[in-house]
């Protein structure tokens, strides 16, 4: 079974608007993590934001917030004020203690492109 | 700056001849990763080492060899390229809590010819 599901394969976001990604993810482990991460054309794998299933707050970093639903397994990234650099592929991946020997391994969704447009 | 640093960015090889990719970090993380991701995919997870303990996943082919002589340096061989093993190849380091992120090299691109 898939345990992290990202719907949207592309989104286009105008400049300096906001945009959500969705993600959902499934576990029954009651302790892990959500991170999202986003890959621009050069490929490098950069982080932006994590979660804990604990986090009694949503996640902020600058202009990227988690919208945090615990009940409905969701873990939307949103992305504020877009800007022409943000135009990449996000990831959203998951850590649980299912996820491999020690717990150490990410599960990745398949992604979501995003474009933004000038 | 602490980072993670992958030799060659791209990398270019004839069907069947070996390859070496290599990965340094200064994060001084215990545990490192291999990652094979094609064009419009997830990066897929070929291995990692907790220290010196390696773990290979279930269906990574027997054609991948990973060595880590030390903390700092992680080797990815590819006994026998084929076309299919064309790819970015991917390097990342974490510590081992659940919360720990994982930090990414840049990748380096593998052509075969």
């Amino acid at each position: 079974a898939q345990k992290i599901t990202q719907t949207q394969p592309g989104m286009f976001v105008q400049e300096k608007e906001a945009v959500t990604l969705d993600c959902t993810y499934d576990t029954s482990d009651p302790s892990y993590g959500l991170f999202w991460y986003k890959q621009p054309s050069s490929g490098e794998m950069i982080f932006l934001i994590y979660q804990g299933s604990y986090d009694q707050q949503n996640a902020t970093e600058g202009r990227y917030s988690l919208n945090f639903q615990k009940a409905r397994k969701s873990a939307n990234l949103v992305i504020s004020a877009s800007q022409l650099g943000d135009s990449a592929m996000y990831f959203c991946a998951m850590r649980d203690n299912f996820s491999g020997a020690g717990s150490y391994q990410l599960t990745f969704g398949k992604g979501t492109k995003l474009s933004v447009i000038p | 700056d602490a980072m993670v640093i992958q030799n060659p960015r791209y990398q270019v090889t004839q069907f069947g001849k070996p390859v070496t990719l290599s990965c340094s970090q200064t994060l001084n993380h215990n545990v490192m990763y291999w990652y094979q991701q094609k064009s419009s995919q997830a990066p897929k997870l070929l291995f990692h080492y907790y220290d010196k303990d390696f773990n290979n996943e279930a269906d990574t082919p027997d054609n991948f060899q990973s060595r880590r002589p030390n903390t700092s340096f992680c080797f990815l061989d590819i006994r026998s390229p084929g076309l299919g093993d064309a790819a970015m190849y991917l390097c990342a380091t974490s510590r081992e809590g659940l919360a720990d992120e994982q930090f990414f090299g840049p990748g380096t691109r593998l052509t075969v010819l």
